[in-house]
């Protein structure tokens, strides 16, 4: 079974850090993406990237950003973390192709006090 | 740019009655359509997909749903509800125009309770 692993279940960090969350898939995919998950608001899509080094903004990509440095590890960043930014942050890899499903990893809580 | 309408925040059904959780989409060309679960505390667990070819898809736990392209409907469908079905479902959609490189657009979910 393909396996996405987000480094970090709980994190709890204060206003003004810097904050990164890692994740590693062991499946070759091409495509890999970051949600963040608000009640009532469902998933968002922040940033996804196609290939090594080749990163895209999704529909809510103000505040954040992304590294992919290799095939199997996207890490999102927060330059500079907000209580708004209080989420749970869900990472998800994917074949190539319209019709694949996406795998998700199980999600870190992120609280921003 | 698509989008995805799940009309119920919640539906609640009796053990052993069947169950529907609906979903409406829209896209500028056809679509690819899936469902996800999110049980507490875990990520989403991929339920099934219509790519193209019989409108009644089957999926995983007793799961299926039909598509119908007239209505821009989706809808999830199970004959006889289990308690463990209780949980967080989500439809999603791509247009088949992508090429699949930016994800999926989702729903904003809808709680499945289950009531013994």
């Amino acid at each position: 079974d393909v396996k996405v692993t987000q480094s970090s279940r709980y994190l709890v960090k204060r206003t003004g850090e810097k904050v990164f969350l890692e994740c590693v898939q062991d499946m070759d995919h091409e495509n890999m993406f970051w949600y963040r998950q608000d009640p009532g608001l469902g998933l968002r899509l922040i940033y996804f990237s196609y290939d090594v080094k080749m990163k895209e903004k999704g529909d809510i990509p103000e505040g954040y950003s992304v590294s992919r440095e290799k095939k199997e590890r996207f890490s999102l960043i927060l330059e500079s973390a907000s209580t708004n930014q209080t989420s749970m942050y869900l990472c998800a890899s994917s074949p190539s192709g319209a019709n694949e499903k996406l795998f998700f990893g199980s999600g870190t809580q992120l609280s921003v006090l | 740019a698509q989008s995805v309408a799940q009309p119920e925040d919640q539906v609640n059904v009796a053990e052993g009655n069947p169950l529907t959780v609906k979903c409406t989409y829209s896209v500028s060309g056809n679509p690819y359509l899936f469902w996800y679960v999110q049980y507490p505390n875990r990520g989403l667990q991929f339920l099934l997909k219509y790519i193209t070819g019989d409108n009644l898809v089957k999926g995983s736990y007793g799961f299926e749903a039909e598509f119908n392209k007239s209505q821009t409907s989706f809808h999830l469908k199970k004959p006889s509800a289990l308690v463990s079905d209780s949980a967080l479902y989500f439809c999603a959609v791509r247009d088949r125009t992508g090429g699949g490189a930016d994800g999926l657009t989702f729903g904003k979910g809808t709680h499945l309770i289950i009531q013994p």
